[in-house]
């Protein structure tokens, strides 16, 4: 099994600041299957990032992902007030899927 | 706009059996090239796929639900299934179906429905 290590646990930033949220392998995913998601109270989740670096459909470009292998990064360019949340990683390149912790983005 | 939504008992009793419904609508089940799964979060706990299905067979599990969880679909009515047996406290979750095509990421989700094990 593949253990997604997010870090930090949390972010505490102030709106037009940027965010980076890191997403640790225990192993390599495979093609890079590694997605990222928003997760807000009440709400559906929204996939936002999938292949470690395409957005998905309606996702505005100051959500970027990148990275290969074992480490990603999900970045987020200047926060606006709809993305304070909480962000989960993803692989699914090899079974069984697993996710990260999470990381929660708040304000400061 | 495809959309699926989860429904069932938001009160199980220990040791009984958890089924809910993912319902699916604006496509169908059987005519998308796509899996369907199940994902559970704890409160204020974090992601577990359980797992997902193809409709035409080949159905996966996480090992650590394996010998408890069975989903099933029913084509005619659009709709799949979960059933988790022998619950315990430790089963209280928010429950989600969501659809991923194939090698690809969850793109769909219900907003998941909360299902608290307690007697």
């Amino acid at each position: 099994e593949i253990v997604l290590t997010q870090s930090p646990g949390t972010l505490s930033l102030s709106p037009g600041e940027g965010a980076t949220i890191s997403c640790r392998a225990s192993q390599s995913v495979s093609s890079s299957y590694l997605a990222w998601y928003q997760q807000k109270p009440g709400q559906a989740l929204r996939l936002l990032i999938f292949g470690a670096s395409s957005r998905a459909t309606g996702i505005p470009d100051r959500f970027s992902g990148s990275g290969s292998g074992t480490d990603f990064t999900l970045t987020i360019s200047r926060l606006e007030p709809e993305d304070f949340a909480v962000y989960y990683c993803q692989q699914y390149g090899s079974l069984p899927l697993t996710f990260g912790g999470g990381t929660k983005v708040e304000i400061k | 706009q495809l959309q699926v939504q989860e429904s069932g008992p938001g009160l199980v009793k220990p040791s009984e059996t958890l089924s809910l419904t993912c319902s699916v609508s604006g496509g169908r089940i059987s005519r998308t090239s796509s899996y369907w799964g199940w994902i559970r979060q704890p409160p204020g706990k974090g992601l577990e796929w359980i797992g997902s299905f193809y409709y035409t067979g080949g159905t996966y599990y996480n090992p650590s639900l394996q010998s408890r969880v069975t989903i099933s679909v029913d084509t005619s009515k659009n709709q799949f299934f979960l059933r988790l047996n022998s619950v315990t406290a430790a089963d209280t979750a928010v429950y989600y179906c969501a659809r991923h095509p194939a090698s690809d990421a969850f793109d769909i989700w219900g907003q998941g429905t909360m299902v608290t094990v307690s007697s």
